[in-house]
């Protein structure tokens, strides 16, 4: 089946440093890639679209410049957290799709703590 | 906005017994549904999907019904097992859109022994 690798599982940083988490689909070419947040006991919040060569789209209230998104090619976007402040500290998770299908892969998840 | 919601937060039933978990939708232009469960500290998982052509669907343990009349949702899980417990969140993509999801609330389902 479509696996995608997410990596850090689990980052700490200092506030004001930037953090970049990469998604990457291992057996299959992700069209469009989504990036999460998902805060404790909430569901996930989708923060951005992207396609591959293509500049990502951003749901109303994140900041693009904040939360800068790479999505160079087939395999590979990555989120950079520029900047990072304590509020930013969340879970994200990256989900990749294919081409043409109704399928939904999702990372394993990146716990970010930001102190 | 429109959203996914559900109707229950949490859910407890006995090992062995089945469980319902419930979403309401009210996109109408929505024509697919996922349902996923997410384990602590991880990733969702998909557990089964329906679109919107179908009223229901079946897996193995799992059903998935689709009342489009209402907007509802359900999941069915028979047979619950102490593995089963995790956070449940039904998603619905819109058709036309940029085939993002949009996840409901969510149910924490726990397995009593």
């Amino acid at each position: 089946g479509a696996v995608v690798s997410q990596h850090p599982s689990w980052v700490i940083c200092k506030s004001g440093t930037s953090v970049k988490i990469e998604c990457r689909s291992l057996d299959f070419q992700a069209t469009t890639m989504f990036w999460y947040r998902q805060f404790p006991k909430q569901s996930l919040m989708l923060m951005a679209t992207s396609n591959e060569g293509s500049k990502a789209t951003y749901e109303q209230g994140v900041e693009k410049d904040k939360f800068l998104i790479n999505h160079a090619s087939l395999t590979l976007s990555t989120l950079t957290v520029t900047s990072a402040h304590p509020e930013d500290s969340s879970f994200y998770i990256c989900s990749a799709k294919g081409q043409g299908d109704y399928g939904y892969t999702f990372g394993s998840g990146t716990r970010l703590t930001v102190v | 906005g429109e959203s996914v919601g559900l109707h229950l937060p949490t859910l407890s039933v006995q090992e062995g017994d089945n469980s319902i978990i419930n979403c309401a939708y009210s996109n109408s232009a929505s024509d697919y549904f996922i349902w996923y469960k997410q384990e602590s500290g991880k990733g969702p998982q998909f557990i089964i999907d329906i679109r919107s052509n179908m009223d229901k669907r079946q897996g193995q343990r799992v059903t998935v019904l689709l009342n489009k009349t209402v907007k509802h949702l359900s999941l069915q899980i028979a047979a619950t097992q102490p593995g089963d417990s995790a956070v449940y969140f039904c998603a619905e993509n819109i058709a036309g859109s940029a085939r993002q999801l949009t996840f409901g609330s969510g149910t924490q389902l726990t397995v009593l022994p």
